[in-house]
């Protein structure tokens, strides 16, 4: 089945420690993206992929960071820069780049503070 | 600037009421695209419907029906003899210019037995 993997489900960081959060699509698209959900707060953009080698900062990028190597994967880190890492992270895709093409989700990461 | 808001943090319904979750959006965009996403407990977020901000016909799918209305920007979403399945958080989302998405702060949707 042709879907999104985000891995793992539940993450803890240390104080000082950096974190990767995985994800994984084989629906061939083009564009990925990272929001992060705080309770309350909706979606907030993090980063996100138009396309293999590129990506762009979103609203909330301070502290994380993102690569691009290869069309299905598009990995996000949570750098110890970010100071209130604690919440739920999703990973989307769409095949296109414009706003009518709607998004697919995987089922996200709760990341949590030790 | 886009801006969507979603008034209802949260609704608690009884099983078999209708209920409407609102969403008014801002863009001064010409060309703008609407959506609904549902996130179950799972987290996982689901899409419901896309409309373009051309057409606004209202949509009826099953127990689902969409009400767009440009003169108030608003594109209301009801459900009708809610079920408890249909707990789960609501996004609405506006998509405008570049390829972002700016979303709601989403209404919590409780359905109780």
């Amino acid at each position: 089945d042709g879907g999104i993997t985000q891995s793992p489900k539940y993450l803890f960081r240390k104080e000082g420690q950096n974190v990767t959060l995985s994800c994984e699509q084989n629906l061939n698209h083009d564009a990925m993206y990272w929001y992060r959900q705080d309770p309350g707060q909706g979606l907030r953009l993090i980063y996100y992929s138009q396309i293999v080698n590129d990506f762009q900062k979103g609203d909330i990028a301070e502290g994380y960071s993102v690569s691009r190597e290869k069309k299905e994967s598009f990995p996000l880190t949570v750098t110890s820069a970010q100071k209130n890492p604690t919440a739920f992270y999703l990973c989307a895709s769409r095949f296109g780049q414009g706003v009518f093409e709607k998004l697919f989700f995987g089922s996200g990461t709760q990341l949590s503070v030790l | 600037a886009q801006k969507v808001t979603q008034a209802q943090t949260e609704i608690s319904v009884v099983e078999k009421e209708d209920v409407t979750l609102d969403c008014v959006y801002e863009t001064r965009d010409t060309t703008y695209y609407l959506f609904w996403y549902k996130q179950p407990p799972s987290g996982e977020l689901v899409f419901l419907i896309r409309r373009n901000s051309f057409d606004e016909q209202n949509e009826i799918s099953g127990r689902y029906s969409w009400n767009f209305q440009k003169s108030t920007s608003s594109f209301n979403f009801t459900i009708t003899a809610s079920q408890v399945v249909d707990s789960a958080v609501y996004f609405c989302a506006l998509g405008a210019g570049g390829s972002r998405l700016t979303f709601g702060e989403g209404t919590q949707l409780t359905v109780n037995p």
